[in-house]
């Protein structure tokens, strides 16, 4: 079935330090969506895109919808230490949505 | 409500028993997720419904998982005869609509986290 690899699986940075995730799949999508975890809730919208190529920018956080379709990747400018979580990819063609495995993102002050 | 509830938060129970999860969706919201999430693993889709319609059941692991929907609203998944191996976080997730430009914009309860002993 249709997969989303997510990359790395964590990440422990210095706080200020840019950080940057990626997405792939060997299936083409028509949606690429950047969710944010924190312990014990569940996920959080941060990004949508919805074309391929398209650039998008939240705050300190920028995402991209690769060209190809079947990729995307995530920054992080400047994290501090409640960027620390679990950011998900997620993708969809059809009304199902699926994710990644995640990257496990720790920030020192 | 004001967002996605899930209960009960925390659930013990002894391998062999069944179990049921509710969800109570944003009021308005037409479609209704269910994920999994193991210890350490990403979000694992089980099945979605738009409406009381279940058009994707495929993320189901076993026949011994089930779920339905009632009047457009509260959902119950059901395990039976647990295992070990269905210990996780159950997440349920609401958008307006399960099509583009809607479905995306997940909302999602804080889980019921399943101990199987």
């Amino acid at each position: 079935g249709q997969q989303l690899n997510q990359s790395p699986q964590s990440m422990f940075i210095q706080e200020g330090e840019d950080v940057s995730m990626n997405c792939t799949s060997s299936s083409i999508f028509n949606t690429w969506l950047w969710y944010k975890q924190d312990p014990g809730e569940g996920p959080v919208l941060l990004i949508a895109l919805y074309k391929a190529g398209e650039l998008t920018s939240n705050g300190r956080l920028t995402a991209q919808f690769g060209i190809t379709r079947k990729d995307s990747f995530l920054n992080i400018s400047a994290s501090i230490p409640s960027d620390v979580g679990i950011y998900f990819c997620g993708s969809s063609n059809t009304g199902k949505l699926i994710f990644g495995q995640g990257t496990t993102l720790q920030v020192k002050p | 409500g004001a967002g996605v509830s899930q209960s009960p938060s925390n659930k013990v129970t002894e391998k062999g028993k069944d179990v049921e999860l509710r969800c109570d969706p944003i009021s308005g919201h037409t479609a209704l997720y269910w994920y999994r999430q193991s210890l350490g693993q990403g979000l694992e889709f089980l099945i979605y419904f738009q409406g009381n319609s279940a058009p994707d059941k495929s993320g189901l692991p076993s026949d011994r998982f089930s779920a339905e929907r009632t009047g457009g609203s509260v959902s119950t998944l059901t395990i039976q005869r647990t295992q070990q191996e269905d210990s996780a976080v159950y997440l349920c997730a609401s958008s307006l609509a399960a099509v583009r430009g809607f479905n995306e914009k997940l909302f999602f309860g804080s889980g019921t986290q399943l101990s199987v002993l």
